[in-house]
């Protein structure tokens, strides 16, 4: 079983839909977690950290269920620019990527 | 804002040259790291340092090698490049908060490594 599993999509949808990617971790002792988003042919980049109480930013708000060893992403009111493959990552000793979930905004 | 610099973004080596690829951060991190990213894979841990002259092995090491000299500097070495090899190689570091653990990693642009 792979550390971190995530739908790997892809995710189409129309301009202003709510989307929501899942997450699952196989080691419970994990520490943090953390979403990043990476365009095409770009380097991966921070988009927020996932703290054990959800957090929101704008459009984006995360979760973590540690009993189900589980993180969201859900995205509101989806813009043409949101669209990239987004990708889950735990922190044991070191992080472990998702292979990532590859999300497409149509106008 | 962090940075990382990794010395080239698209790279063409022979099978069986050794290959170097440098990666610099300016911000005192201590911790880096040498990934490599395929389509369907996603990102797979190389190798990674916590501190001058360490290293450690990640996922896939065979085939290459580290250095790191400096703290600011962290060099990954195909010893004899083969075709499997071809990739997107990308760098990243991070650093440390008491009581917080690691931090998130900052990545470099990438190099798109081809070997013909």
């Amino acid at each position: 079983r792979k550390e971190v599993e995530q739908d790997p999509g892809p995710f189409n949808v129309p301009e202003g839909a709510t989307v929501a990617f899942n997450c699952t971790y196989s080691n419970s002792a994990s520490q943090s977690f953390f979403w990043y988003r990476q365009d095409c042919r770009k380097e991966p980049k921070l988009l927020m950290s996932v703290y054990s109480s959800g957090n929101e930013d704008g459009r984006f708000t995360a979760q973590l269920n540690r009993a189900s060893q589980y993180i969201s992403l859900l995205i509101r009111d989806s813009k043409l620019s949101d669209s990239a493959t987004y990708l889950c990552v735990v922190n044991i000793q070191d992080m472990r990527f998702g292979a990532g979930t590859r999300l497409t905004v149509k106008p | 804002d962090v940075k990382v610099t990794q010395s080239s973004r698209y790279l063409v080596k022979r099978t069986g040259e050794k290959v170097f690829l440098e990666c610099v951060q300016d911000m005192d991190h201590e911790n880096m790291f040498w990934y490599r990213q395929d389509p369907g894979l996603g990102l797979r841990l190389i190798y990674f340092s916590y501190d001058v002259k360490m290293k450690e092995k990640g996922d896939i090491p065979e085939g290459y090698s580290v250095s790191r000299e400096k703290k600011e500097r962290f060099s990954l070495i195909l010893e004899s490049a083969s075709t499997n090899q071809t990739s997107m190689y990308l760098c990243a570091s991070s650093t440390i908060r008491q009581f917080f653990g690691n931090q998130p990693q900052h990545f470099g642009d990438g190099t798109r490594l081809s070997i013909l």
